[in-house]
């Protein structure tokens, strides 16, 4: 496989349901990130780690939970969410963190309802 | 802080001709980096084009061209002899030049779906 790639691709939960998404980069990069797309709204990044260290924590409610266990894989732990919190959940990975030129690649996402 | 406007909600372009995506920006920063991203239905996120503040030249890549015009801070993407495939959303973003610090922070605008007529 190359690139980034994010398991599962569709995902509906009911709001006491436990699951995790899973993300993978084949690029040999150091840094990866969770964003968040909602209809209509641009991105927001949440989560931001680098070489397994989380280094942003965007005011992301307790509910989602991220693991990095090593630099090519990323999870986001969900538990309790709610409705409002269905969107398309996008993994990204960038060779490193501090240089703008370190453009971030992008898995196919995750399609999350919460029912 | 930065901002990104995309101001096309939508845009309709014949196959094979060109097309113009509008995207002005807005930064206190001397040095920044802007992307144009391409969203297909299936969700992924395709990095198309990239370019820096200083870079003299405007950035190209095949059929994908980036219209800098800095003094106006707008970063309008063109493409040329469009494609049915060329349908799709598309996001303009901004990013932080720093020798040290949050250089990765990626702010993007709303988007443009852009669809293409056979």
């Amino acid at each position: 496989e190359t690139g980034v790639t994010q398991t599962p691709r569709h995902l509906v939960m009911g709001m006491t349901n436990k699951k995790s998404l899973k993300c993978e980069q084949h690029l040999g990069h150091n840094a990866m990130y969770w964003y968040k797309q909602s209809a209509k709204k641009p991105l927001e990044l949440m989560f931001v780690y680098s070489l397994e260290e989380r280094v942003e924590n965007n005011s992301v409610p307790s509910r989602f939970s991220p693991e990095c266990p090593n630099s090519s894989h990323l999870f986001l732990h969900l538990h309790t969410l709610q409705p409002e919190d269905s969107a398309l959940y996008l993994c990204a990975s960038s060779q490193e963190l501090t240089g703008s030129t370190d453009t971030q690649y992008f898995g196919p996402g995750t399609r999350l309802t919460v029912l | 802080a930065q901002k990104i406007t995309q101001t096309q909600p939508g845009m309709f372009v014949q196959e094979k001709e060109a097309v113009t995506l509008d995207c002005t920006y807005d930064t206190s920063d001397p040095s920044y980096g802007l992307f144009w991203y391409k969203q297909p239905s299936s969700g992924e996120m395709i990095f198309l084009i990239y370019q820096g503040s200083y870079d003299q030249q405007n950035a190209t890549e095949g059929r994908y061209s980036l219209n800098f015009q800095k003094a106006r801070k707008s970063a309008n993407l063109v493409i040329s002899a469009s494609q049915l495939g060329d349908s799709a959303m598309y996001f303009c973003a901004m990013s932080r030049i720093r020798i040290l610090g949050s250089n990765y922070k990626l702010t993007f605008g709303k988007g443009t779906l852009l669809t293409v007529n056979p």
